[in-house]
C-alpha cells in the first residue's frame, strides 16, 4: 500500500521551481505531505481531500487527482530552506491511517 | 501545545534483549500512531489507537512487538528479544480527531541493536 514518489532526489538552484509527484494503487480519500529535515521529525505541510482540490501554502502548493489516484507538489521560487525530504502519505479509502512513500530529497543550492 | 514528547531519544541494546519506549501525544489528540523509519525510507505505519483502543496494527509487525495506550493518553511500544533488524528511529505521531487531521511527530527514538 505504499504510494510511490518521483524523483528520488532532485538538486535545484536558489528561485528554481519542482514538481515532486505521488501515486497509489488504492483509491483514496486523503493525500498528506511532509518535510522531514535530517535527523529531525517529519513536518506537516498540508492535506488534500478527494474531490481534486488544489491547495497552497506560501510558495509550496499541491494537487490531487483521485481518479488516477496521484498527487503532484510544487515549489515554486525554492529557497534554501525548502531543502529536506518530502513524504506524501497515502490514505486509502476506508483506512485510519497513512501510508508514507520513500521520500523525494530535494537539495536547493545557492 | 507542547508537541509530541517520546523517550528515550536514543537506546542501544544488545541483541536479544526487551526494549520499551514511551510517547506523551499532544494532549487533545485522542489519535496516537507508531511508525517505524530506516535510513533512506519513509515512515512505515506500525499501529495506530483511538483513544485506549488499538484499532489498526501492520502485518508486517511480528508478535515481538507490542503497543499499549492505557487510559489513552501516554503510549509505549515494547519490543521483546531484539533482533539486529529491528534497528531503526521509532515515531510517535498524534492528531485530533474529527475528519482529516495533521499528524503531528515526535523526534523519535532511535533504537540500535548491537
Amino acid at each position: 500500500q505504499q504510494p510511490v514518489q518521483s524523483p528520488q532526489a532532485v538538486i535545484l538552484r536558489e528561485g528554481e521551481d519542482a514538481v515532486i509527484n505521488c501515486s497509489s494503487s488504492k483509491a483514496l480519500y486523503s493525500v498528506h505531505w511532509y518535510r522531514q529535515k535530517h535527523g529531525e521529525a517529519p513536518v506537516f505541510l498540508m492535506i488534500l481531500l478527494k474531490g481534486g482540490e488544489q491547495k497552497g501554502h506560501e510558495k509550496i502548493s499541491a494537487s490531487f487527482n483521485e481518479k488516477k489516484q496521484q498527487s503532484s507538489l510544487y515549489l515554486t521560487a525554492s529557497q534554501l530552506s525548502y531543502s529536506g525530504t518530502y513524504f506524501c502519505g497515502t490514505e486509502p479509502t476506508g483506512a485510519n491511517n497513512l501510508f508514507f512513500g520513500t521520500g523525494t530529497r530535494l537539495t536547493v543550492i545557492p | 501545545d507542547t508537541g509530541v514528547s517520546q523517550n528515550p531519544r536514543h537506546k542501544i541494546t544488545k541483541r536479544g534483549q526487551n526494549v520499551t519506549f514511551r510517547c506523551d501525544p499532544i494532549s487533545e489528540h485522542n489519535r496516537l500512531y507508531w511508525y517505524r523509519q530506516t535510513l533512506g525510507q519513509g515512515p512505515e505505519f506500525l499501529t495506530y489507537f483511538q483513544n485506549e483502543a488499538q484499532l489498526e496494527k501492520s502485518r508486517l509487525l511480528s508478535d515481538r512487538f507490542s503497543a499499549e495506550r492505557p487510559k489513552g493518553s501516554f503510549s509505549t511500544l515494547e519490543i521483546q528479544r531484539t533482533e539486529q533488524g529491528d534497528s531503526a528511529m521509532y515515531l510517535c505521531a498524534s492528531a485530533h480527531d474529527g475528519g482529516v487531521t495533521p499528524l503531528h511527530f515526535g523526534n523519535g527514538t532511535r533504537l540500535t541493536v548491537t
